[in-house]
């Protein structure tokens, strides 16, 4: 049981804008920034989106973040069939001294 | 470029003892935590604790605190995850990764070990 909530699958066809949820609590979302992280088949997680809404140089802009409250939203516009992988919340969670909570990742489809 | 080079897979047997590393290279290794990451087949990434290279201060998380070891040889920019003894549960890919400036997250991880405990 993951202390973030995400969904576990989305989908969308080429072109298509996507969104993945991440849902907290005060102890972590609430408090702290997210982070996002992009876990391509096979391959080590990446980091897509820092501090709620930054982007590292290299990622595209179609990758976007925000947050509101204890929830968290990934968009990826203008989907490309790369862009299927599994993707990763996080925040400190104040809980605990030194914790993250991870959500429990979603695997995007790119159909 | 910063880099985090992990080992080659493991296989061990229920019982044994095992440490892996994880070397740090491109950046200032004291001035980064260090922390570790599981994930099991086919599930999600669960944070295993961190470790503060410069004084080897380490947090675990609750899950696994008492069961595996984090440590550092800063002397060779080398940090570690250590079993005393594994089990078949703990069959599993690790990553190390690196924590950004002040509060920050996760912003480079190592390209993983995984670790198979079979009789």
């Amino acid at each position: 049981q993951s202390v973030l909530t995400q969904p576990p699958s989305a989908s969308g066809t080429p072109g298509q804008r996507v969104t993945i949820s991440c849902s907290g609590s005060s102890s972590n979302i609430g408090t702290n920034f997210v982070y996002w992280y992009q876990q391509l088949p096979g391959t080590a997680p990446k980091l897509l989106i820092y501090r709620n809404n930054q982007r590292p140089s290299g990622v595209p802009d179609r990758f976007s973040g925000s947050k509101s409250g204890t929830s968290a939203s990934l968009a990826i516009s203008g989907l490309r069939s790369e862009d299927e992988a599994d993707y990763y919340c996080a925040a400190w969670d104040d809980s605990l001294r030194g914790f993250v909570a991870f959500g429990g990742g979603t695997k995007l489809t790119v159909l | 470029e910063v880099q985090l080079v992990q080992s080659g897979a493991e296989v061990k047997k229920p019982g044994e003892s095992l440490r892996i590393p994880c070397k740090g290279s491109g950046y200032s290794f004291t001035s980064y935590w260090i922390s570790w990451v599981r994930q099991m087949p086919g599930k999600g990434l669960e944070w295993m604790g961190r470790i503060d290279p410069s004084d080897s201060y380490t947090d675990y998380s609750p899950s696994f605190q008492g069961h595996v070891t984090i440590s550092i040889d800063k002397s060779i920019s080398t940090a570690y995850l250590q079993w005393s003894s594994l089990k078949a549960s703990d069959t599993a890919m690790y990553y190390c990764a690196r924590l950004g400036d002040g509060y920050s997250l996760v912003d480079y991880w190592g390209q993983g070990t995984l670790v198979t405990v079979s009789s």
